[in-house]
This record gives structure tokens, C-alpha cells and sequence, in this order.
């Protein structure tokens, strides 16, 4: 079974561009997460998607957004990056998330703004 | 807000030696996870708790769900090379009413490092 697949694996790019992530969850998995972990830092909770609707976000501004289409898969929008937005961001999926289940994590998009 | 604080920051041990790490908070939480993060790759889950004073094993690994639900550890028994990474404890975040928050609130992480 294939796992939570995140894409691009990098990307690069500079002051005040917009970036886009891509997220595909485990298959069967209703709900995806996104979390940025900073260097030295520990994860953030950015986001919360399921069944195509945002249920919850984190401390972070509104330049920060994304989606859920209705194959479950996500995006993660950041618009008018800044430096400080350099970051491993993480997605993670689980199955729907009032039964309390546990998240699974991708590998990653690393993220820098040069 | 809800916190939780895991200790050690890093420990530096001998290959074979056990390992014991834990999380503690002042607030109550109903689950507690611990993840592996290996550089590079994202959080891997290796032991999920459920109810308090539960243990539970994964191979070398031992974790226990806290009686008083605040707390929980993080056991490995006879380290090798590969358990090098960061280990985080994890925990759901819960509304009054039992409603979810959707997010996993995350300990500060305990870097291992093993050395053969």
C-alpha cells in the first residue's frame, strides 16, 4: 500500500512568489493535515482538511492556504513568500478524524526562499 | 495553550544500551503517539496509545500511556546503528466537548545518536 506521497520533493524559490504543494493521502484516508517544521523546530500544525472542507487552521496568516479536491488529495498555497517561510512542510493523512485516528506522514517538501 | 515537553533533548549512547525518553504535560490527552524522524524523510509512527496505564511494545520499542494521562515514556532496548534519528511524542488536541482540533500537537523531539 502505497504511503502519504508529497510533491515536489524541493523547490526554490525567491521574495513575494507564490509556492504550491502537493499532498496525496493513503489510500482510503478521508483527512490530510499540513505541518511546517522549521530548522531546529518542531512541527506546526498548518492545516485541516476532510471531505473537501477546511475544518481547522494554525497560527499562521492568511497567505498561507490550500484546498481538498474530491479524489481526498491537497494542495498547500503560500503566497508572497517571505524568508522565514523556508521550511520542511509535511503532509499527513488519516482516516476520518472524529474515530481518533492516527496520522501518517509523507517525506516532505523542502522549501526555500532564496 | 496545550504543551508538551519531552526530555531528554539528545542523548548519546553506545550501541546496545537501552534508551528511555519521555513527554509530560499539564493538560490531560487521550491518545499519545511517538513518531521516528529519520534526516530528510518525514515522521514515521511507531507506537500509538489509547488508554491510560496501556503498554505497549513494537519489536525493541516499549511505550506507556501515562495513569494520570499527562504524561508518557519511550523505551528501546539494546540501541543499534539504524534507531539514530529524532523521536517526537505526539498528542490529538480535543475540544471540552470530545470535538476534534484535527491537530497533533508535538514534543520538542530527542535527537539519539548511537555510536557503534
Amino acid at each position: 500500500e502505497a504511503g502519504v506521497t508529497q510533491s515536489p520533493t524541493h523547490l526554490i524559490k525567491t521574495r513575494g512568489q507564490q509556492a504550491t504543494l502537493r499532498c496525496s493521502p493513503i489510500s482510503g484516508h478521508t483527512s490530510v493535515y499540513w505541518y511546517q517544521q522549521a530548522l531546529g523546530l518542531g512541527l506546526q500544525f498548518l492545516l485541516w482538511y476532510d471531505e473537501g472542507e477546511e475544518r481547522n487552521r494554525g497560527n499562521f496568516p492568511p497567505r498561507f492556504s490550500g484546498r481538498q479536491f474530491p479524489n481526498y488529495s491537497s494542495e498547500l498555497n503560500v503566497n508572497a513568500l517571505e524568508l522565514e517561510d523556508s521550511a520542511l512542510y509535511l503532509c499527513a493523512s488519516s482516516f476520518q478524524d472524529r474515530f481518533n485516528q492516527p496520522q501518517h506522514f509523507g517525506d516532505g517538501t523542502r522549501l526555500s526562499i532564496l | 495553550g496545550q504543551q508538551l515537553n519531552q526530555s531528554p533533548q539528545s542523548m548519546f549512547i553506545q550501541e546496545g544500551e537501552d534508551v528511555s525518553m519521555n513527554c509530560t504535560s499539564s493538560s490531560i490527552f487521550n491518545t499519545w503517539l511517538w513518531y521516528k524522524q529519520d534526516p530528510g524523510e518525514g515522521p514515521v509512527l511507531l507506537i500509538a496509545l489509547y488508554k491510560a496505564g496501556e503498554l505497549t511494545s513494537n519489536g525493541r520499542l516499549t511505550a506507556q500511556f501515562g495513569i494520570t494521562r499527562k504524561d508518557s515514556f519511550l523505551n528501546i532496548s539494546a540501541s543499534i546503528p539504524s534507531d539514530v534519528g529524532i523521536y517526537f511524542c505526539a498528542a490529538p488536541t480535543f475540544n471540552a466537548g470530545g470535538t476534534s482540533y484535527g491537530k497533533l500537537t508535538f514534543g520538542q523531539g530527542t535527537i539519539l545518536t548511537v555510536h557503534p
